[in-house]
């Protein structure tokens, strides 16, 4: 069995506070890791995807670092705003062009003004 | 880009009867899949919908239980047959676009509850 694991598991932060979240999945057989952000009554949406040990990507404030050699990826959201407030998926993709993910559980964030 | 629509968004089912889910993409695509998640638990692959021929499940998941039709390249139809509780669970339709495979858009889901 394939496990995605995902810490924390929900998160509480003030307005303006750094915060990171890990990602850990299996280290073989790797090809993608995806970041999704979800919020309640809307799509996942994608925020990267990495396919190389040593990626590291940036959207605005977020940013997520990968490392397959040792199976985890790390997301980062500097100065959190409250529109952020959402739960991050993390998904480990092991065969290529098949788009069959593992997620796993992900980390709920809030964001207190 | 795909942009996905679902129907029914959401809707209360009574136990033992059965619902069926539509996804709908605004062009065409090679992959399709359905996925569910269940309360406190993370998002799960169900099967992938297969344009012309029958659809491939996961290990867990019946064509008995989860009928999956898909007629042409821009929809597809989940089943949830005989339902129980159990099956209260958001259900996403996902498609795969771009060279690569490792562009994957989801619909917005279906909120099923089982009373």
């Amino acid at each position: 069995i394939l496990n995605v694991e995902q810490s924390p598991q929900s998160l509480h932060v003030q307005e303006g506070d750094s915060t990171n979240f890990t990602c850990s999945f299996p280290s073989s057989n790797f090809y993608a890791l995806h970041w999704y952000r979800w919020e309640t009554a809307k799509s996942p949406e994608a925020l990267f995807v990495m396919t190389l040990n040593g990626d590291e990507k940036k959207k605005g404030r977020i940013s997520a670092t990968l490392n397959t050699k040792e199976g985890y990826s790390y997301l980062y959201i500097k100065g959190s705003q409250p529109e952020d407030s959402a739960t991050y998926l993390c998904a480990f993709g092991r065969e290529s062009n098949t788009g069959k993910l593992i997620f796993g559980q992900g980390t709920t964030l809030q964001v207190k003004p | 880009s795909a942009v996905i629509s679902q129907k029914p968004s959401r809707d209360i089912c009574q136990r033992g009867t059965s619902l069926t889910i539509q996804c709908q993409v605004d062009s065409q695509v090679t992959m399709m899949f359905w996925y569910r998640q269940q309360p406190g638990q993370s998002l799960t692959l169900i099967a992938t919908a297969n344009q012309g021929s029958e659809a491939t499940y996961e290990s867990g998941f019946v064509i008995d239980k989860f009928p999956i039709s898909r007629p042409n390249l821009t929809f597809s139809t989940l089943t949830v047959s005989n339902m129980s509780p159990e099956d209260s669970s958001i259900y996403l339709c996902s498609v795969v676009t771009g060279i690569s495979g490792n562009t994957i858009y989801f619909g917005e889901g279906s909120w099923l509850t089982v009373v």
